[in-house]
């Protein structure tokens, strides 16, 4: 168990909708991270936020959003959907921030899109 | 610019017998590696890292990885397979710098242990 919490496990919506994904990260660690894993991309980063900041930006679309709490959880949102958003999207969480940091991450969310 | 390449999209070994799991990787700083594992409907963990240290690396699971800058390799080895091995294997290299969460991931390599 990695201590990273990812809700809900498994989420079933139509185009043109909007989901929430939610992420509590390991105790103690003030960086998260959210990743999607696809077929054809593989594991790609999409933000990341340290204490509540955002540090780091990927490949995410301007249709996606993602904020850290004050208790460190995190959301990431994701709107307007469509096919191509079905995916496994990972949060990690690590203590710091560097590149040194081992990421620790959740089990996934997985969305599928119809 | 960082990348990383992992040689084998699927490796099939019996069990008891070695593993080994192939990465190159292409960085223009000295970089930070990482061998992580996917079981199925599960997360990733992390295997072990290479951060400039030791050039052999021993993480969980009886896994290894050796550094080899002459090559540009980081393989992932371990002595005798387990049926529990079977799982996806990423060896990610970070980006450089504060942006720690800049991994970059290989496309992943498959471990299939017969009995």
């Amino acid at each position: 168990d990695s201590g990273v919490t990812q809700t809900p496990k498994h989420l079933i919506t139509a185009t043109g909708q909007r989901v929430t994904l939610r992420c509590s990260p390991r105790s103690g660690d003030l960086s998260v991270y959210w990743y999607q894993q696809s077929l054809d991309q593989g594991l790609q980063f999409l933000i990341q936020y340290y204490n509540g900041e955002e540090r780091a930006k990927g490949n995410i679309l301007e249709r996606f959003s993602a904020q850290q709490f004050p208790d460190l959880h995190s959301e990431l949102n994701l709107s307007s959907l469509e096919l191509g958003d079905s995916a496994l999207y990972f949060c990690a969480s690590s203590e710091r921030t560097g590149r040194n940091s081992p990421l620790h991450f959740g089990n996934g969310t997985r969305l599928t899109v119809t | 610019a960082q990348s990383v390449t992992q040689l084998d999209s699927h490796v099939s070994v019996s069990e008891g017998t070695p593993v080994l799991l192939r990465c190159n990787y292409s960085s223009s700083y000295s970089p930070s590696l990482f061998w992580y594992v996917q079981h199925p409907n599960k997360g990733l963990q992390l295997l072990l890292k290479y951060t400039s240290a030791a050039t052999l690396v021993k993480g969980i699971n009886g896994f290894e990885a050796e550094f080899k800058k002459s090559e540009t390799s980081f393989h992932l080895t371990k002595p005798s397979a387990h049926m529990s091995d079977a799982a996806e294997y990423f060896c990610v290299v970070s980006d450089k710098g504060n942006q720690g969460g800049k991994l970059i991931f290989g496309q992943g390599t498959e471990l299939s242990v017969k009995p």
